[in-house]
Order: structure tokens, then C-alpha cells, then sequence
């Protein structure tokens, strides 16, 4: 299996700044790499598909970069919608791996 | 409007089995690989399965976490998407997705429906 080792766990940031969550793969999985939202109570809400794609309705301010087993998903000015989990999902070979999630909390 | 919606959840016993429903509506249910994701509260998603769609044959992936326990089935006739899990664990205990698999990931996601195992 594929592990997603993803950081960080905790972030603590304010409205208006720049933060980046990374992912990082046990292996190549060839840019097969979506980013998801989740908020308390809802299913997860994907942002970024196969490492750079928006999603169609995502704000322009999430945007997603890498190759090989590094990945990033970077948020340019914090909204106060922004504040949630965030995770990653490598989709490359099954199982399907998820990372265990970065909580985004307002400072 | 592509529209995902699990049904079946609920308490369980150790031991115990417990079939999910996901009711598809909205696309060519056949044309699509279908897919269930669990996740325990307070942390992060996993991947049960897969089976794929009409042009491979329904064939079917387990994550093997819970290969042998748990069975991925369709009804292509009513669009439905089956769950069926046995010997279920304290550890099983999870909210249940139902998601659309596409080339590019999972976008579509049911509502999720609860599972306790619990005596």
C-alpha cells in the first residue's frame, strides 16, 4: 500500500495569510492526487484534482503543485470559510490512501 | 444533478452483519466505477473498495483492511450500490460514503450514513 504521510497535523493561522499543507507519498503515484475540504458534519469536498486541476466552484486562492512523491496544496489569503480539515488522497494504485488530515484553526 | 444517498446505517453488535444501500441518481449508473469510503470519528478517510462498471465486467477491489469481511455489490436495474459487511468489529464503527470513482478521483460523495458496532 501506498502511505500518505501528510503536515502538518496542526495549523494555526490568521485571516489573509498564506499557508501550504503538504503530502508526501511511500512512492511515485504520478500526480494521482486530489485535495479535500472537510467541515464538521459534512462529507469531504474535493478542491484539487490530479495535483494542479481547481475544482469547478473553488475559489482561485487554492491552488496545488507537485511531482514524484511531494505535493502541496497552498492557500494564497485565508478566508474565514477556510477553516477546517483539509486532506489528500492519492488515487495512483489500490488501496486508495488518504492522509490523516491537517486541522486549519483560526489563530 | 448527480445525487449519492446511503441508507442502512445504525447499531450492530460485535459480531453482527449489516448491508448499506447507496441509491444513485442523475448519470448512466453503469458507466461508472462506484466506491465506499469509511471514516472513524476524528479522523481520516478510508478506502473499502471498488467495483468497477459495465465495460470491466463489475469486477471488484477491497481495501485489505476488510477483504473477506466486507462485499461490494450493484443492482444496475435500480441503481443501487450495496455494502455488505459481516463479523463487524468495534473498530468497523465509522461513518459510511457512498462516492462516484472517476479517472480523476472522487468528487461526488454521499451524505454518509453512521455505523456503531457496539454491545
Amino acid at each position: 500500500d501506498i502511505q500518505m504521510t501528510q503536515s502538518p497535523s496542526f495549523l494555526s493561522a490568521s485571516v489573509g495569510d498564506r499557508v501550504t499543507i503538504n503530502c508526501k507519498a511511500s512512492q511515485n503515484i504520478n500526480k494521482y492526487l486530489n485535495w479535500y475540504q472537510q467541515k464538521l458534519g459534512e462529507a469531504p469536498k474535493r478542491l484539487i484534482y490530479n495535483t494542479n486541476n481547481l475544482q469547478t466552484g473553488i475559489p482561485s486562492r487554492f491552488s496545488g503543485s507537485g511531482s514524484g512523491t511531494d505535493y502541496t496544496l497552498t492557500i494564497s489569503s485565508l478566508q474565514p470559510e477556510d477553516f477546517a480539515t483539509y486532506f489528500c488522497l492519492q488515487h495512483n494504485s489500490f488501496p486508495d490512501t488518504f492522509g490523516a488530515g491537517t486541522k486549519l484553526e483560526l489563530k | 444533478e448527480v445525487k449519492l444517498l446511503e441508507s442502512g446505517g445504525g447499531l450492530v453488535q460485535p459480531g453482527g452483519s449489516l448491508r448499506l444501500s447507496c441509491a444513485a441518481s442523475g448519470f448512466t449508473f453503469t458507466d461508472f466505477y462506484m466506491s465506499w469510503i469509511r471514516q472513524p470519528p476524528g479522523k481520516a478517510p478510508e478506502w473499502l473498495g471498488v467495483i468497477r462498471n459495465k465495460a470491466n465486467g463489475y469486477t471488484t477491489e477491497y481495501n485489505p483492511s476488510v477483504k473477506g469481511r466486507f462485499t461490494i455489490s450493484r443492482d444496475n436495474t435500480q441503481n443501487i450500490l450495496y455494502l455488505q459487511m459481516n463479523t463487524l468489529r468495534a473498530e468497523d464503527t465509522a461513518i459510511y460514503y457512498c462516492a462516484r470513482s472517476e479517472y480523476y478521483g472522487y468528487n461526488y460523495w454521499g451524505q454518509g450514513v453512521m455505523v456503531t458496532v457496539s454491545s
